[in-house]
């Protein structure tokens, strides 16, 4: 099974409008942490927000905030306000345990944001 | 500037040839990771390190050596056993083995 699974190949959004991209992941180990990344055409991965699995409150950095539900195992990841230069691959990410090689990724979202 | 830095951007190998990737971080982390990256996928582990003189395979170790000889070096081969090794190489550090990781700005390798 896919520890983490994005299901939106593609995503476009208007200008300063908020959108949200779906990620949604797979494990039985209590202690875990859940990431996002940007990747812009240039190639370098930029990391956005993180979640622990013991975090109460959902996580917010400026326009990014995660949409934690740990019931459903979903990890969503919203952006507000949307912006010309958030056009980009967007990349969910599970740190499962507290072992180095137990770190997955998804197979990314394109997002357009459209003038 | 504190950050990772990977050389060269591009580099272009012939077949059979070993070819090494540079990655330098001056963030005074411990762990290091490297990672390829193939058009629409992931990234996948290729191998990573926790501390000094101290490295593990990851998923696709096959056909890449690593060495950790400096806190701030990690530098990666792609050796002539790798059979498919036109990529993108992403080079990443963290605090320690838990934390979030921050990427370079990648390599990506032509085989020709």
């Amino acid at each position: 099974a896919q520890k983490i699974t994005q299901t939106q190949p593609g995503m476009f959004v208007q200008e300063k409008e908020a959108v949200t991209l779906d990620c949604t992941y797979d494990t039985s180990d209590p202690s875990y942490g859940l990431f996002w990344y940007k990747q812009p055409s240039s190639g370098e991965m930029i990391f956005l927000i993180y979640q622990g699995s013991y975090d109460q409150q959902n996580a917010t950095e400026g326009r990014y905030s995660l949409n934690f539900q740990k019931a459903r195992k979903s990890a969503n990841l919203v952006i507000s306000a949307s912006q010309l230069g958030d056009s980009a691959m967007y990349f969910c990410a599970m740190r499962e345990g507290l072992s180095g090689n137990q770190f997955y990724f998804g197979t990314g979202t394109s997002l357009t944001v459209i003038p | 500037d504190g950050g990772i830095t990977q050389s060269p951007k591009y580099l272009f190998r012939k077949e059979g040839q070993n070819v090494t990737l540079s990655c330098e971080q001056n963030l005074n982390h411990d762990a290091m990771y490297w990672y390829r990256q193939d058009p629409g996928q992931g990234l996948r582990l290729i191998y990573y390190s926790q501390i000094v003189n101290d490295f593990q395979k990851g998923d696709i170790a096959e056909g890449y050596s690593v060495s950790r000889e400096k806190k701030e070096s990690f530098p990666l081969t792609v050796t002539s056993a790798q059979k498919n090794p036109t990529a993108f190489y992403l080079c990443a550090s963290s605090w320690t083995i838990t934390d979030t990781q921050y990427f370079g700005p990648g390599t990506r390798l032509t085989v020709l």
